[in-house]
This record gives structure tokens, sequence and C-alpha cells, in this order.
């Protein structure tokens, strides 16, 4: 299993520019999150889905932001246009429920916004 | 509003010596709490759990203690080794919702 895969590792972009980062779950896993670390906020749940569906978007700091789950095996997380105030490391994890034991979590995009 | 607080950004232990990272939160339904580890350039790695009805969890060198009356949970680490040096999230969870993480400690482990 080659756990959870997310693209790219790292990006750099202009402001203003649109932005799509992506994740490859693990098979038969039916829950994804997406979270964001910040120093000042640490690791904050962006948005999960159950079942490709989106369960809770509240996270999602403003409409720039959204995020996708097409089938089992993909989801992206796009942001439109890009500031510099959402320079952060990108997380997605995967797992068999929702609940605690079974996070695994991708290595992370970086995105730098210029 | 941060649920769960990790109010040390940082900590330097030497080598063989015990590690504690504190961990406080606010949101009383919680009923299971969890430590992550993360590496550099890697995403976080589960590390240890605890279950509310509980107070104490031990695997191997990490144990983690609950204290629901003072809402705060501790991971001790005995003895410290320079692998252990990492970023450490605390997080909790109630019922079916998603795990709610604090901003990290960063342990240095000094050979």
């Amino acid at each position: 299993d080659a756990g959870v895969i997310q693209s790219p590792r790292h990006e750099v972009t202009e402001m203003g520019q649109e932005v799509t980062l992506r994740c490859k779950p693990i098979s038969g896993h039916d829950y994804l999150f997406w979270y964001r670390q910040t120093m000042m906020r640490g690791l904050e749940l962006l948005i999960y889905f159950n079942n490709n569906v989106p369960i809770d978007d509240s996270g999602m700091p403003e409409d720039r932001f959204s995020a996708k789950m097409p089938n089992a095996s993909f989801s992206t997380l796009k942001i439109q246009p890009s500031e510099p105030r959402d320079s952060a490391v990108y997380f997605c994890a995967s797992s068999q429920s929702s609940t605690s034991r079974g996070y695994t979590f991708g290595s992370g995009t970086r995105l730098t916004v210029v | 509003d941060q649920q769960v607080k990790q109010n040390s950004p940082s900590l330097s232990v030497q080598e063989g010596r015990i590690s504690i990272l504190n961990c406080d939160y606010t949101n009383s339904m919680f009923d299971y709490f969890l430590w992550y580890k993360k590496y550099p350039a890697e995403g976080p790695t589960f590390l240890i759990s605890i279950s509310s009805i509980k107070d104490k969890n031990e695997d191997g060198r990490f144990t983690v203690f609950l204290n629901k009356s003072a809402k705060h949970l501790s991971l001790h680490i005995v003895p410290s080794q320079p692998g252990d040096s990492a970023v450490y999230f605390c997080a909790g969870h109630s019922g079916n919702t998603p795990l709610v993480f604090g901003k990290g400690t960063r342990l240095s482990v000094i050979a």
C-alpha cells in the first residue's frame, strides 16, 4: 500500500493565480480530510468527505477555497485566486471511519504564494 | 477558539532524560485523545491514544496521562532518544466528529 499520495509536494505561485492540490486516499478508506498547518493555528480541518460526499466544510476559510471528490480515489483542493496568507502546508488524510485510530496522512503540499 | 491547546511551542531535553509534553482541552465532550508525531517533510503519524474512561495508557517508552477534571493530558517519553526529535500534536474528538488538533510542540532531544 502506497499510503495517501499528495501532489505536488511543493508549489510556488504568484498571488492571484489558481492553485490545485491533489490527493489519492488509501483504497477502501471511506473518509477523506483536508487539513492545513500553519504556525499560528497548527493543524486545522478545512473540509472532510464521507463516501465522496462533503460532510462539513465549515473550516474552509473563504469562498476562494473549494474542494471536490469526484470518486473514491481522488480529491482536489482548489484556491482561486490565491493570496500570500494562503501559504501553508496542506495535508490530506484518509480513514476507514471518522474516528481517531485510522487517520493516515499524506506527506503534504507546501504552498508558497508570492 | 482553540479547543485543544499546546502552550509550549518547543521543548529541549537531554538524551536519556524524560520528555513531558502537555496539552489542555476545553471541549468536555471529547471522549478520545491522541498524540501524533511529525517529522519534517512528512505527514503526522499516530503515536498513542487514550480513552476518556482511562487515566493512563502506556506503549513502550511512551505513556499518556489524562486528568479529566483538569481537562489536561500529557505525553511522557522515557528515556528520550535523538530520534524522538519531532513535532508532537495533541488531538481530541467526540463521537463521530473529526480530530481536532493543537498547534504542536517541537521536541528536540540533545545527544
